[in-house]
C-alpha cells in the first residue's frame, strides 16, 4: 500500500539557522498538507497546498514558513531562521482529489521531529 | 470557534472491558468527523470516519450531531488497542480546495492483561 514518506525523521539544528523538511506525499494524490505538534499538545494544522499554491495557512505559518513543491514528488517546508518554540514534530499529509466539496482522507507520514537548540 | 475536545488524556482498561474514547466538537458547518490512530513510534493512521459507517478492529463510532459528539466504542478491548487516539474534524472547502482537519488532544488507551 502506498505510503507518504518524510525526511529526515530526526532534525537538529541551531536557532537561527534554516531547516528544509522534505516529503513524498502518495504518488496521485493532489492536496499537501504540513501539521506540527509540540511535545504533550495537540496536532495542528500549518498549511494545505493544491495547484502549486498555498490554500490556506494558520497563524502558526508566519513569514519564516515557506512551502514548496520543486518537482513531481517532493513536498518541502522551509523554515527561514528557526526558534526555540520550532522544535516539534512535523507531519506530513496528502489527500486524494475526488472532485467534491468535502475534504478526502489524509494520509500521514511518520514524522520528521526537530530540534532547535 | 471550530475545536475538538477529548475530554481525558489516559484512559485504562483491562482486556476484555468495553471502551469508550469521549471526542466532542464545536462547529457550525456540517461536520466531517475522524478518528486516527497512533501506536507506539508510528504514524497516524485513519482507523474510521463518520461517513463510511463502518467497524474497523471492532470500533465503531456514531456522530451525534444533537450533542455534538462522536465517541467511539469498543466492546471488548484487546491489549493491542493500546495506543493514542485522536478525534478529528475536516472543515471541507469549496471544490478545489483541502480542508484542513482540527484535532483533539487525544487519548491514550491503555489496555491491561
Amino acid at each position: 500500500e502506498p505510503e507518504v514518506t518524510q525526511t529526515p525523521s530526526h532534525q537538529v539544528t541551531q536557532m537561527g539557522q534554516e531547516v528544509i523538511l522534505r516529503c513524498v506525499p502518495i504518488s496521485n494524490h493532489l492536496y499537501f498538507y504540513w501539521y506540527r505538534q509540540i511535545l504533550g499538545q495537540k496536532v495542528e494544522f500549518l498549511v494545505s497546498f493544491y495547484n502549486n499554491e498555498i490554500s490556506e495557512k494558520s497563524e502558526i505559518f508566519d513569514d519564516q514558513f515557506s512551502v514548496e513543491r520543486p518537482d513531481g514528488s517532493n513536498f518541502t517546508l522551509k523554515i527561514r531562521s528557526t526558534k526555540l518554540e520550532d522544535s516539534a514534530m512535523y507531519f506530513c499529509a496528502s489527500s486524494e482529489a475526488r472532485g467534491l466539496a468535502r475534504g478526502d482522507t489524509q494520509y500521514f507520514g511518520p514524522g520528521t521531529r526537530l530540534t532547535v537548540l | 470557534a471550530q475545536r475538538v475536545t477529548q475530554p481525558e488524556k489516559l484512559l485504562s482498561v483491562f482486556k476484555g472491558a468495553p471502551v469508550e474514547l469521549k471526542c466532542n466538537y464545536s462547529y457550525s458547518g456540517s461536520p466531517e468527523l475522524f478518528w486516527y490512530v497512533q501506536y507506539s513510534r508510528q504514524r497516524l493512521q485513519l482507523l474510521l470516519r463518520h461517513i463510511s459507517r463502518e467497524s474497523i478492529k471492532g470500533f465503531t463510532a456514531d456522530l451525534n450531531k444533537g450533542e455534538t459528539s462522536f465517541h467511539l466504542k469498543k466492546p471488548f478491548a484487546q491489549e493491542e488497542d493500546s495506543a493514542m487516539y485522536y478525534c478529528a474534524l475536516s472543515l471541507y472547502m469549496i471544490y478545489n480546495q483541502g480542508g484542513k482537519l482540527i484535532f483533539g488532544q487525544g487519548t491514550e488507551l491503555s489496555v491491561k492483561p
